[in-house]
Formats: C-alpha cells, structure tokens, sequence
C-alpha cells in the first residue's frame, strides 16, 4: 500500500508569491492535516479535514489555507510568502478520527 | 492550555547503551500520549502510544510507561543500535481533542556511534 504522498519536494519561492502545496493520502484514509516544521517553532498544526470538511484549526494567519476534494487529496496554500514561511511542511492522513496518524516525507519550502 | 516538554538534545551514545528520552506534559484530563520518530530525510513515524494512566506502550525495543501522577512518559530503550539514530518526537492528544491536532514537543536529536 502506498504511503502519503507529498509533492513536490522541495520548493523555492520569492517574498510576496503564493504557493499550492499537494497531498495525497493512503487509499481509503478520509482525514488529513498539515503541520509546519521549524528548528525554532518544531512541529505546529495548521488544519485537518475529514470528508471535505475543515474540523480543526490551527494558530496560523488566514494567509494559510487548504482545502480536501472529494478523492480525499488535499491541497494547502500559502499567499503572499513571508521568509518566516520557510518550513517543512507535513501532511498526515488516517483513515477514521481516532486512527493514529501517517506522515508523508514533506514538502521543503525555502522562501527567499 | 496543552503543552508537552522534551529533554533537549543532541544525545549522543554509543551502540548497546541504555537510552531514556525524557517527556512530561500538561493537560486537563486524560490525554493520550505518543512518541513518534523521523529518520533524516524522511516523515514522522508512529513509535509508540498510551491511552490511558499506566498503559505501557512498546515497539522495536523502545517502550514508555503513561504515568498519570507524574506527568510523564519517559521513552527508553535498553540497547540502542546505529539505525537507531533519529530525532524522537513526544506528542500528546488533548481529552475530547481530535487526534489530528496532535500537540508536539520539540524533539530530540539522538546519534548512536558505533
């Protein structure tokens, strides 16, 4: 069985762009969230959706976003980058709410 | 609100040491508890959990203990190996809270020389 998927990689991007980050979670997992990974910060939740449903959020501005289809893949976005926004970032999926998680290797954001 | 603190690394041991990667926490209630582990390169993996007050979660060697009076779950392992080294991350997830916004520790970088 597939593991999630994160793409792309790695990403470089420069102050003031936008950015659409892609996940896409272990067949048949209906949940997925997003964390940022930072030396300074360490792990911080941004959103989880379940079924195309926003259920939690996390302390971040509204320039992050996201969003889940109906396939279960998941998307987040980040505008208007600040250098801050550089970051791993984590998706992680489950297959009901209380299963544990399943983290993808990430995507690397440098912001420049 | 939620918290969890780690010991801060870098650890370095040697192979066939003992290791112990402190972690307590504060919550209200009875949260549940896990360490996960992320090898270079690579995502979290779940390592371990507990659910509940004295449950012992154990997995490849590693184990750690729910203990309730002390806010802790310590993880431990009795003879480390070279594969071994990775940064160990305690997490826990609040009463009532989904396990999606799981609350994280800092993390703790362990290196095992052979």
């Amino acid at each position: 069985k597939a593991g999630v998927t994160q793409t792309p990689r790695y990403l470089i991007k420069t102050r003031g762009q936008q950015v659409t980050l892609s996940c896409s979670p272990i067949s048949g997992h209906r949940s997925v969230s997003w964390y940022q990974q930072t030396p300074g910060q360490g792990l911080q939740f941004l959103f989880e959706y379940f079924s195309e449903t926003q259920r939690n959020k996390g302390n971040f501005p509204g320039r992050f976003s996201g969003r889940q289809f109906s396939n279960s893949r998941s998307e987040m976005n980040v505008s208007t980058l600040e250098l801050g926004d550089s970051a791993l970032y984590l998706c992680a999926s489950r297959p009901e709410i209380n299963s544990p998680l399943h983290f993808g290797n990430g995507t690397r954001l440098t912001v420049t | 609100g939620n918290s969890v603190t780690q010991m801060e690394g870098p650890v370095t041991l040697s192979e066939e040491a003992f290791l112990t990667i402190n972690c307590t926490y504060t919550a209200t209630g009875y949260p549940s508890l896990f360490w996960y582990v992320q090898y270079p390169g690579e995502g979290l993996q779940l390592l371990l959990k507990a659910t509940k007050a004295d449950d012992k979660g154990s997995n490849k060697g590693f184990e750690a203990t729910y203990r309730k009076e002390t806010t802790s779950f310590h993880l431990e392992k009795g003879s480390v190996q070279v594969s071994d080294s990775a940064v160990y991350f305690c997490a826990l997830k609040g009463n009532g809270g989904s396990q999606g916004n799981l609350i994280f520790g800092k993390g703790t970088k362990l290196s095992v020389k052979p």
